[in-house]
């Protein structure tokens, strides 16, 4: 069974430029979690989608948000980026629908904002 | 600030050693603690996992020891491998698919 996949792996930005990452869940799984993992905050959650709904959200600005197709593929979108949004984006899959299920993590995509 | 604190930062051991790292958690409203494991350039991967209503729960080399009332859990790996060398996170979650993640633990196995 294909892991989760994030694309792209690398991406490069300026300040004030907007970003999508993409990530597509293992087969079957209906739950995507994004995280940012940075070397001063460590790893926080961002959001969750479940059937093309966000669920939960985490403590971040307006800027990033996300969204949940059909397929239960993911995006990511951070607009008017900062230098600060240097980040490991990651993603994890889960079936969803009952809690405590195991979240699969993709590799991430490493952005930096110059 | 910061829901789940782990502690050390970094960790040296030697090769059939056991590896001990600690976590604290604050948010009572929390009910299931894994562990994961993250090599460099992969994504953390879960190693291990509990929920409060036990005390203790092994797997292989792995052993989380929860305690409730504490509010604490730790991770001991016994007879540590090179291939143990990794970054290792304590997590919580309330059931939300939303882990709140330690800082942390560079482990290194020395031969």
């Amino acid at each position: 069974k294909a892991g989760v996949t994030q694309t792209p792996r690398y991406l490069i930005k300026t300040r004030g430029q907007q970003v999508t990452l993409s990530c597509s869940p293992i087969s079957g799984h209906r739950s995507v979690s994004w995280y940012q993992q940075t070397p001063g905050q460590g790893l926080q959650f961002l959001f969750e989608y479940f059937s093309e709904t966000q669920r939960n959200k985490g403590n971040f600005p307006g800027r990033f948000s996300g969204r949940q197709f059909s397929n239960s593929r993911s995006e990511m979108n951070v607009s008017t980026l900062e230098l600060g949004d240097s980040a490991l984006y990651l993603c994890a899959s889960s079936l969803g629908g009952v809690s405590y299920n195991e979240q699969f993590f993709g590799p991430g995509t490493r952005l930096t904002v110059l | 600030q910061q829901q789940v604190k782990q502690s050390p930062q970094s960790l040296i051991v030697q090769k059939g050693g056991i590896s001990i790292i600690n976590c604290a958690y604050e948010n009572t409203a929390f009910d299931y603690f894994p562990w994961y494991q993250q090599f460099p350039g992969k994504g953390p991967a879960l190693l291990i996992a509990i929920r409060p209503d036990v005390s203790e729960k092994k797997e292989g080399r792995f052993t989380i020891s929860f305690n409730k009332s504490a509010k604490q859990f730790s991770l001991h790996i016994m007879d540590s491998q090179p291939g143990d060398s990794a970054t290792y996170f304590c997590a919580a979650e309330t059931g939300a698919n939303n882990l709140f993640f330690g800082t942390g633990t560079r482990l290194t196995v020395i031969p």
